[in-house]
């Protein structure tokens, strides 16, 4: 199995940091990654697709990059509603599988 | 508007079976895959199973795989996952999700998910 491995596994940050997660795979998987965005108590929400494209309705702060083994998920100008937990996902191969999280709090 | 509503949860002895449920609406259902993703209380997501659009491919996570069953039933337009022999690690919300591409494989991403339900395996 492909392991994913997230950094910093928590995040303290102020209204309008720029805020970084980093998403390791423990082999090359292309640009095969997303970036889901989960609140508490709330189901997973679907962010960043194919490493860097947007999804329709996300806004523009929120940005992908990477390709192969490392992938980085930015927040331009850290929001109040973007306290969540972040999840990245690998789908090179099955199984499908996930980073362990990066929860964010604002500082 | 696509919704997804999830049922079937709740509290199970070991070994036992449960069938959750997902009724899906607002989108052509026998034209995307659906998928059962479970997050453990506290942890992180983890992918259970994928099912094709029409039902004849379908994927399992080894933990899963003998144990659970994924099937659709797309004149009710309702996804399943039977879980049989159900173990304490198999306590979690579990989600059903779908697909954003026609006739995909499945297990690329989701971009609609339900809003769980929890499953409890304890005696």
């Amino acid at each position: 199995d492909i392991q994913m491995t997230q950094s910093p596994s928590s995040l303290s940050a102020s209204v309008g940091d720029r805020v970084t997660i980093t998403c390791q795979a423990s082999q090359d998987i292309s640009n095969y990654l997303n970036w889901y965005q989960q609140k508490p108590g709330e189901a997973p929400k679907l962010l960043i697709y194919d490493a860097s494209n947007l999804e329709t309705g996300v806004p523009s702060r929120f940005s992908g990059s990477g390709s192969g083994t490392d992938f980085t998920f930015t927040i331009s100008g850290l929001q109040p509603e973007d306290i969540a937990t972040y999840h990245c996902q690998q789908y090179d191969n099955l199984p499908v599988t996930f980073g362990q999280g990066t929860k964010l709090e604002i500082k | 508007e696509v919704q997804l509503l999830e049922s079937g949860g709740g509290l199970v002895q070991p070994g036992g079976s449960l069938r959750l449920s997902c009724a899906a609406s607002g989108f052509t259902f026998s034209s995307y895959a659906m998928t059962w993703v479970r997050q453990a209380p506290g942890k992180g997501l983890e992918w259970v199973s994928s099912i094709s659009g029409r039902g004849g491919s379908a994927y399992y996570a080894d933990s899963v795989k003998g144990r659970f069953t994924i099937s659709r039933d797309n004149s009710k337009n309702t996804l399943y996952l039977q879980m049989n022999g159900l173990r304490a690690e198999d306590t979690a919300v579990y989600y059903c999700a779908k697909d954003p591409v026609q006739f995909s494989d499945g297990y690329n991403r989701w971009d609609y998910w339900g809003q769980g339900t929890l499953v409890t395996v304890s005696s």
